[in-house]
């Protein structure tokens, strides 16, 4: 059972460019969360799938912000002219209901720095 | 709307000895489930331990055990005999239970742990 993986680990990119991210989440759970984490902050939720529906989004989450999540498997978090203030940690997590607890297992996290 | 405190921003502990972290919340709702979750340096973010709000035992998992005190919101995490590598951020985090498309969680500050040799 492999978990959650993310691509890229990092990125630098200059301002106002637009990057995106992927995530894989574990096999057959099919919830799916973007939570943004920066320096010395807890994570802060930015989205939520179930399958390939988007449920919920965080007032965080600016129009140049989009997510998709096209086939209820993998997710894309994309941002478009990215800011000084977009560099953070970028986490995804998936989770499957079992059982009530609908624990989330998160990847590692893609790391965004704007220059 | 849900809170999460963590007052401890940095703790220290001998190895092979024991701390405990603590958490508060503030919620409304009578039930929930409340996390402690484990972030190494540069690594990802690990569940440690979960309890569910309308279950009266703490939870246990190995050296990790939790106080519940759902009277206080309280939520305290008690590692026994520390080992160097429970050195990590450790975040506490809230989510409802009947959350319809509200499943979120919701995140402390954290509390930074060192272990010392």
């Amino acid at each position: 059972d492999t978990g959650v993986s993310q691509d890229p680990r990092h990125k630098i990119t200059k301002r106002g460019q637009n990057v995106t991210f992927r995530c894989d989440p574990i096999s057959e759970h099919n919830r799916l969360y973007w939570y943004r984490q920066t320096l010395g902050q807890g994570p802060e939720f930015l989205t939520y799938f179930q399958n390939e529906a988007q449920l919920e989004k965080s007032r965080l989450l600016s129009d140049r912000f989009s997510a998709e999540r096209p086939k209820g498997s993998f997710s894309t978090l994309e941002i478009q002219r990215t800011e000084q203030g977009d560099s953070a940690m970028y986490l995804c997590a998936s989770s499957l209901p079992r059982g009530g607890t609908d624990t989330q297992y998160f990847g590692p996290g893609t790391r965004l720095t704007v220059l | 709307a849900q809170t999460v405190t963590q007052s401890q921003p940095e703790m220290s502990v001998q190895e092979a000895e024991t701390v405990t972290l603590s958490c508060t919340y503030d919620t409304s709702e009578s039930d929930y489930y409340l996390f402690w979750y484990k972030q190494p340096p540069s690594r990802q973010m690990i569940l440690v331990i979960r309890q569910e709000a309308y279950k009266q035992q703490n939870a246990t998992e190995n050296r990790f055990s939790v106080n519940f005190q759902k009277a206080a919101k309280s939520f305290s995490l008690k590692i026994s005999d520390s080992q160097l590598g429970d050195a990590a951020m450790y975040f506490c985090a809230y989510r409802r239970v009947n959350a319809g498309n509200n499943r979120k969680l919701i995140w402390g500050l954290g509390t930074s742990l060192a272990v010392n040799p």
